[in-house]
């Protein structure tokens, strides 16, 4: 079966420190996958999604980045972290070829603070 | 463009009582709706879904129909939990298309 993973699952960090949170996918093979960010008290926006290795569409102009060095791994990062960067970032992944049809599959979530 | 609105929340409601949250779209195309929950420090599951116009989709006692000549999919369920207290999610896909277009989520309540 499927299984997507991220982590860490909280993170506090100063402003202007780094930041890479990750994500894997096990059990399927090139999967379309997405950052999403949901501020406080907001929806979700998508951030980033990858349907191949080294395939990285952005969809907001913004203080992060996404790369995707292997098949199943995606990871998000920041060189200087803003306060404006807070929020409760989701990896998801979607089974390739079929548009997202059959619904996403979120990881579990990792809340950032930025202080 | 494509967008999703949700109701306002927080809905608050008592035990057993009836629930709706509207969701209505805009879309391009011809959509496939969604509907997500997040329960509190998780991540989103999917709910239920529908891919063509008067398609109902259900799950665990929630229901939502497809209309597409009012462009709604609203939630409904006959008789809530205090379990059920969660953020709804409502969303939209393009057909061919690789992303969602969520709802800013409506937060439920429920009191014993």
């Amino acid at each position: 079966s499927q299984t997507i993973h991220q982590w860490p699952a909280t993170l506090v960090q100063p402003v202007g420190s780094p930041l890479s949170l990750e994500c894997t996918v096990e059990g399927t093979s090139n999967p379309n996958l997405y950052w999403y960010r949901q501020a406080a008290g907001r929806g979700l926006q998508l951030l980033f999604y990858s349907i191949g290795i080294d395939q990285i569409s952005s969809e907001v102009p913004q203080n992060l980045s996404a790369s995707r060095p292997q098949d199943r791994q995606f990871i998000l990062s920041s060189k200087k972290l803003l306060l404006s960067d807070s929020g409760f970032y989701l990896c998801a992944w979607s089974v390739p070829g079929t548009g997202g049809n059959y619904g996403y599959t979120f990881g579990s979530g990792t809340r950032l603070t930025v202080v | 463009g494509n967008s999703v609105t949700q109701m306002e929340g927080p809905v608050t409601l008592s035990e057993e009582a009836f629930l709706t949250i509207n969701c209505t779209y805009t879309a391009t195309g011809y959509p496939s709706l969604f509907w997500y929950v997040q329960y509190p420090g998780e991540g989103l599951q999917l709910l239920l879904k529908a891919t063509k116009a008067d398609d109902k989709g259900s799950n665990k006692g929630f229901e939502a129909t497809y209309r597409k000549e009012t462009t709604s999919f609203h939630l409904e369920k006959g008789s809530v939990q205090v379990s059920d207290s969660a953020v709804y999610f409502c969303a939209l896909l393009l057909y061919n298309f690789n992303k969602f277009y969520f709802g800013s989520g409506t937060k439920l309540n429920v009191k014993p």
